[in-house]
């Protein structure tokens, strides 16, 4: 399977501990995103890369989530000190630079967080 | 702000029938918009986009449809099958940010 893969599927944690993510994109994509999901909303994005390069960063992004992207292959989103609103599916997307036949952000299945 | 907004929640449709869904944002710099399709517990996965420098994009049942002076598109799918049952997002981006935005969806049920 050559789709954006990502891991864990499923994290449940208690509050006030930290979590990572981590996403493969599609191997030729250079650009990569990362979206929050919650129920009854649409995507809402967090923060993008082109190649190892953090472009823009949402003002909704608090201090406690960081995330990185060395070598501009793979990438990780890490939520430190955890709370309960902080509950959402995250969605990571990849791209292509150039060539917008479609302009198309193939997503990844998601990696679902519950915080307790 | 929500700079791309859906504002039916959900539709119900007959199978066979047709399905229209609807999307208005307030960028004028937005200049693809594209539409996805969401099953629970899945990655929403693309159905079909269109350029700003077009009105109309169409792929087998699926068809959207750019109205720029109205900043609306809408998305028509015919004849709606009961395996087009999802939320369904539109989404818009600038090839200046390549920031997508997404809607806040729209449940399709189609009845068989």
């Amino acid at each position: 399977d050559t789709g954006v893969s990502q891991d864990p599927r499923h994290k449940i944690t208690k509050r006030g501990q930290n979590v990572t993510f981590r996403c493969d994109p599609i191997s030729e994509h250079n650009r990569l995103y990362w979206y929050r999901q919650t129920l009854g909303q649409g995507p809402e994005f967090l923060t993008y890369f082109q190649n190892e390069a953090q472009l823009e960063k949402s003002r909704l992004l608090s201090d406690r989530f960081s995330a990185e992207r060395p070598k501009g292959s793979f990438s990780t989103l890490e939520i430190q000190r955890t709370e309960q609103g902080d509950s959402a599916m995250y969605l990571c997307a990849s791209s292509l630079d150039v060539g917008w036949s479609t302009g198309e952000l193939f997503f990844g299945e998601g990696s679902r967080l519950t915080v307790l | 702000d929500q700079q791309v907004k859906q504002n039916s929640p959900s539709l119900s449709v007959q199978e066979g029938r047709i399905s229209i869904l609807n999307c208005d944002y307030t960028n004028s710099m937005f200049d693809y918009f594209l539409w996805y399709k969401k099953y629970p517990a899945e990655g929403p996965t693309f159905l079909i986009s269109i350029s700003s420098i077009k009105d109309k994009n169409e792929d087998g049942r699926f068809t959207v449809f750019l109205n720029k002076s109205a900043k609306h598109l809408s998305l028509h799918i015919v004849p709606s099958q009961p395996g087009d049952s999802a939320v369904y997002f539109c989404a818009a981006v600038s090839t200046g940010t390549y920031k997508y935005i997404f809607g806040t969806g729209t449940r399709l049920k189609v009845l068989a």
